[in-house]
């Protein structure tokens, strides 16, 4: 499809389980971004890829959370030895990296961490 | 401090009528741009409007106009004609000139529901 994919929809996993949520942004679309959504709050920055650059980690919340992007396109998030409070819909959007222009925001991971 | 705040968990407006979702935002760097995405219960982020610091008029799409009062640092979204599927929760975002990416700051949202 031409919109940001993300898989799985949906993931139920146990307490201390790893995680890897998928983002496969729009066809050339330089930035990706990752945020995180807590039931009925706002979403919360967790890390952004711009083209070659160092991707900016300042909002990852822990340790237990990497990201990687490979070949400037899919990106991966990976949560380790999740948590309960790690339960949340992940988004991540993709963009033409210039100034004024809008993220484009794929349908979210709902995860749930029993 | 909070980059951008949203003063109204919720709002009710009825059918037909216009309504105004708040916008405040706090940056020091006189270069940004203020973005106002709508959330429906299925879970997508659409891309509503935009309005950079330094464009002179607020900006409009369609049935969506920015008050952009620069001097207050708001960015209120006004909704003219509200329609049923307006429902929806509504987020203002923020990019900053001096941050090294372009990440938008978002707000806690406001949730808009409609009566018919």
């Amino acid at each position: 499809g031409a919109g940001v994919s993300q898989s799985p929809s949906n993931k139920v996993t146990e307490k201390g389980k790893d995680v890897e949520l998928r983002c496969d942004p729009i066809s050339g679309h330089t930035a990706l971004y990752w945020y995180r959504q807590s039931l009925g709050q706002g979403l919360e920055f967790l890390i952004y890829f711009q083209g070659n650059s160092a991707p900016d980690k300042s909002g990852l919340p822990s340790d237990r959370f990497s990201a990687e992007r490979t070949g400037g396109s899919v990106s991966t998030l990976t949560i380790q030895r999740t948590q309960q409070e790690d339960s949340a819909v992940y988004l991540c959007a993709s963009s033409l990296g210039d100034w004024g222009g809008e993220l484009f925001f794929g349908e979210g991971s709902r995860l749930t961490v029993l | 401090a909070q980059k951008i705040t949203q003063t109204q968990p919720g709002m009710f407006v009825q059918e037909k009528e216009a309504v105004t979702l708040d916008c405040t935002y706090d940056t020091s760097d006189p270069s940004y741009g203020l973005f106002w995405y709508k959330q429906p219960s299925s879970g997508e982020m659409i891309f509503l409007i935009y309005q950079g610091s330094y464009d002179q008029q607020n900006a409009t799409e369609g049935r969506y106009s920015l008050n952009f009062q620069k001097a207050r640092k708001s960015a209120n979204l006004v909704i003219s004609a509200s329609q049923l599927g307006d429902s929806a929760m509504y987020f203002c975002a923020m990019r900053e000139g001096n941050n090294a990416g372009n990440m938008l700051t978002f707000g806690g949202g406001t949730r808009l529901m409609v009566k018919p």
